[in-house]
């Protein structure tokens, strides 16, 4: 059975913190994504790595960085937490052979005081 | 630019009743078409996904979609809902980022409310 893993499920953490959201995947995939949804938006591309130490901006990359040391593993960083961060991140992966289709990990809900 | 509308943002229909998701995308190519379900607090599943060939695709669950690219529509369908198919639904379509392809543009969802 195919794995995405999402290092939290809830998260609470303070203005100006430094937080790391960590996803790992264990299918090989090249491709890695991570988004941010909120209620009335849909999903939204913050980051994605279509290899290792490869990086490419989504729609709303301000206020986060991307880490990609290993292929299996994904980190989203907020390098200074503030409220209008609070929101469900989802992390997703894919193979660049086939048809793409995404696979989500379960996500992380992070609340930002 | 890719895009991808659902027109409506919550439908609630009756156990039972068929069920009829609008999907609209804005694509030049040939698309990559996918529909998502997500249930409360999880993460997405895919139900289906449309890349060539037969325009009605058959999913998980009892889904079916067609596409009709006279209409650029990737329309999902139930004959019977169930209870469980209460949950958000999202359509999206491959998109192509910066060269790289393989990002999905996603459409903001339709959430599916069942009354007993």
């Amino acid at each position: 059975d195919v794995k995405v893993t999402q290092s939290s499920r809830y998260l609470v953490k303070r203005t100006g913190e430094k937080v790391f959201l960590e996803c790992v995947q264990d299918m090989d995939h090249e491709n890695m994504f991570w988004y941010r949804q909120d209620p009335g938006l849909g999903l939204r591309l913050i980051y994605f790595s279509y290899d290792v130490k490869m990086k490419e901006k989504g729609d709303i990359p301000e206020g986060y960085s991307v880490s990609r040391e290993k292929k299996e593993r994904f980190s989203l960083i907020l390098e200074s937490a503030s409220t209008n961060q609070t929101s469900m991140y989802l992390c997703a992966s894919s193979s660049v052979t086939g048809t793409y289709e995404q696979y989500f990990g379960p996500g992380t809900r992070l609340t930002v005081t | 630019a890719q895009s991808v509308t659902q027109p409506d943002i919550h439908i609630t229909v009756s156990e039972g009743a068929s069920l009829e998701l609008r999907c609209n995308y804005s694509y030049g190519a040939t698309p990559y078409l996918f529909w998502y379900v997500q249930s409360p607090g999880q993460g997405l599943q895919l139900l289906l996904k449309y890349f060539s060939g037969d325009t009605l695709v058959q999913g998980i669950k009892g889904f079916e979609a067609e596409f009709k690219r006279s209409q650029s529509s990737f329309n999902l369908r139930k004959p019977s809902v169930h209870w469980s198919d209460a949950a958000e639904y999202f359509c999206a379509v491959l998109g192509n980022y910066g060269g790289s392809q393989g990002n999905l543009i996603f459409g903001k969802g339709t959430k599916l409310s069942v009354k007993p």
